[in-house]
């Protein structure tokens, strides 16, 4: 199995501030199969990114995916009330389709 | 506009089982395969199964391989799926979601509201 593992667990930022999640597979995986999930508490998960830099369709453009292989990242700059949430990596080349683990981007 | 409702959740005893259900409205449901993924509380997501668009294949997390089956009746827009030999540890909110599957991608797209399923004696 593909194990995801996303760092750091939680951070806390402000307003406005850039932050960069990380994910890093187990093995290396085309970017094509590694998507990102944004979910707010008491809701379902909801497609942000797919194929590494893809934004699904009404996602704001400040946020932003990259990578490759095993290390991956999802970058929202000028971070904004709404995005307070927590986001999955996902790969989804292989079955098990494995998620990570989750950061959970707070309010500082 | 795209919908997804699952329903069948509740209390239920060690060992028994339950059916849940995930009615899809707006889309051509035919034309995708679908997912079941559970979120145990305070937890991470967990994908648990897939069955193609047609029924063809099924794919099963080994953590519940053996005991629950999914399923589709694509005649009346609805996958299933149905857990056996329950376990505390299949406590979580259940929720389907569509699979957009292309030449160069893959991903869950639409996702329902999700079921909860609680396992206790």
């Amino acid at each position: 199995d593909i194990q995801m593992t996303q760092s750091p667990s939680s951070l806390s930022a402000s307003v406005g501030d850039r932050v960069t999640l990380t994910c890093r597979a187990s093995q290396s995986i085309s970017s094509n199969y590694l998507n990102w999930y944004q979910q707010k508490l008491g809701t379902a998960p909801k497609i942000l990114i797919y194929a590494t830099s893809t934004l699904q369709s009404g996602v704001p453009s400040r946020f932003s995916g990259s990578g490759s292989a095993t290390a991956f990242t999802l970058t929202i700059s000028n971070l904004q009330p709404e995005d307070f949430a927590t986001y999955y990596c996902q790969q989804t080349i292989t079955n098990p389709l494995t998620f990570g683990g989750g950061t959970k981007v707070a309010i500082k | 506009q795209e919908q997804l409702v699952e329903s069948g959740g509740g209390v239920v005893r060690p060992g028994r089982s339950l059916r849940l259900s995930c009615a899809a409205s707006g889309f051509t449901f035919s034309n995708y395969g679908m997912h079941w993924v559970r979120q145990a509380p305070g937890k991470g997501l967990e994908w648990v199964a897939v069955m193609w668009n047609d029924g063809s294949k099924t794919f099963y997390a080994d953590s519940v391989k053996g005991r629950f089956t999914i399923s589709r009746d694509n005649s009346k827009n609805t996958l299933f799926l149905q857990m056996s030999s329950l376990r505390a540890e299949d406590t979580a909110m259940y929720y389907c979601a569509t699979y957009v599957v292309s030449s160069n991608y893959y991903y869950f797209d639409f996702w329902g509201q999700g079921t909860l399923v609680t396992v206790s004696s």
